[in-house]
């Protein structure tokens, strides 16, 4: 069956610490690849997207995801993470343009 | 023991039809959202309620209504449906409003 795991469900880091999230996909033919974003009392978010193209794709914020298609991986990343990144991270996948499938999400809270 | 699931899973229908989908959670939780996954598969935020009432009415046209007989249910009623209804409905669900979302598996709606 068609599934997304995100490994790490709790990642706790101190300010300015790299950050990268685990994103893996069953195989399935053509991809599209999502990161959703949910800040504390708000909505999801698009933070970014992976349609075709570049397999680096940056986002917002400073965020980017790299898209590796022998690994089935879309992992997220950050060079130096901020207070204000303290949120919870869904990765999702659309099968041939199917629809999405949501990962389990990571929630990562960043102390200063 | 799925948390949150959706009927039906897949709906064909034709215009000016009006029509339901149903979405359960077992989890417990008071808030529970509807989300429309649109062409470019992009998540859009449509309604929310939280212990029965309404708290979230996003831009969406008067012939989609929710409706929440209980905590644990959260229904889409959509009358006159058209063309550009077709789309993937995703439900989900949270403890409280804001708090990590749980995904149901969608709702492919088709109108003819």
């Amino acid at each position: 069956a068609q599934s997304v795991s995100q490994h790490n469900h709790h990642v706790i880091l101190s300010e300015a610490a790299s950050l990268e999230l685990g994103c893996n996909y069953s195989y399935g033919g053509t991809v599209n690849l999502f990161w959703y974003v949910q800040y504390p009392g708000q909505h999801l978010q698009l933070l970014l997207k992976y349609f075709s193209g570049d397999p680096l794709v940056k986002g917002i914020k400073g965020f980017e995801a790299e898209f590796i298609k022998s690994k089935f991986s879309f992992n997220l990343r950050k060079p130096s993470v901020q207070w204000s990144d303290t949120a919870e991270y869904f990765c999702a996948v659309s099968y041939n343009t199917d629809k999405l499938i949501f990962g389990t999400g990571t929630r990562l809270q960043v102390f200063p | 023991d799925t948390a949150v699931s959706q009927t039906p899973k897949y709906l064909v229908t034709q215009m000016g039809n009006d029509k339901s989908i149903k979405c359960e959670q077992n989890l417990g939780h008071d808030t529970m959202y509807w989300y429309k996954q649109d062409s470019k598969k992009f998540l859009k935020i449509m309604f929310s309620y939280n212990n029965k009432e309404l708290i979230i009415n996003e831009t969406v046209p008067n012939r989609f209504s929710p409706k929440s007989p209980d905590k644990a249910h959260l229904n889409l009623h959509i009358n006159s449906l058209e063309l550009g209804d077709s789309a993937v409905y995703f439900c989900a669900s949270a403890p409280k409003p804001g708090s990590r979302q749980y995904f149901g598996p969608g709702t492919r709606l088709t109108v003819l």
